[in-house]
């Protein structure tokens, strides 16, 4: 039963154009949202976060926005650049957890972004 | 970055045989993970730790077991390894007051 769910498995965007990134979650007893990008052969990296409490953050060109009524999160890239091409990971930390963060993933979406 | 590390970085070992890998962290970050990576599942949660000799199970945790002795590294052992464990493992960590976490550069296991 996959709590987070990321429906497109890849996503082809051209350069300079925008790359929207989409995760849906299921439970509502997740507190954090976080995004991953992950290039082959190496581990995960953070990109951006936000808090339950919020609705957007942004930090460059990467923009994350929540809707907790759709329990819907998606993220933003603009302008999308070739070195941005990688797989990316939606997470979700679980609100009973503690002081731990205890994180269940999407199963990630490639993208491609092309020249 | 944290400097997290990850030995070894490649294995390939027999069914039923014991394996275990290391994370080892330079940042005394109090929070370890353990995840493995298969295709169409994402990154799953093995075991975590919450401090030295304090660990607890993740969603995946059956046929691992994990020790952590001193606060840089936390080891995941694989007592019996079966061919439903070749899979790619990631260490991941975080400073207490935070829940962005930051992972290793992972270990492919391969069991044959």
């Amino acid at each position: 039963d996959q709590q987070v769910k990321q429906n497109s498995p890849s996503l082809s965007v051209q350069e300079g154009r925008i790359s929207i990134l989409n995760c849906d979650y299921t439970n509502s007893m997740f507190d954090y949202f976080l995004w991953y990008k992950k290039y082959p052969a190496e581990g995960p990296t953070f990109l951006i976060s936000i808090s339950s409490i919020k609705d957007k953050n942004e930090d460059g060109r990467f923009t994350v926005f929540l809707n907790k009524s759709a329990k819907h999160l998606s993220l933003h890239i603009v302008p999308s650049q070739p070195g941005d091409s990688a797989v990316y990971f939606c997470a979700a930390r679980g609100i009973n957890t503690g002081t731990a963060s205890k994180l269940t993933f999407g199963t990630g979406t490639r993208l491609q972004v092309t020249l | 970055d944290a400097g997290i590390t990850q030995s070894p970085r490649h294995k390939v070992t027999e069914t039923g045989t014991p394996v275990t890998l290391r994370c080892h962290q330079t940042e005394n970050h109090r929070y370890m993970y353990w995840y493995r990576q298969d295709p169409g599942h994402g990154l799953r949660l093995i075991h975590y730790s919450y401090g030295v000799k304090d660990t607890d199970k993740g969603e995946v945790s059956d046929g691992y077991s994990v020790s952590r002795s001193k606060t840089e590294d936390f080891l995941l052992t694989l007592e019996s390894a079966t061919s439903s464990q070749t899979s790619v493992y990631f260490c991941a960590t975080h400073f207490a007051g935070a829940y962005e976490q930051y992972f290793g550069p992972g270990t492919r296991l391969t069991v044959t």
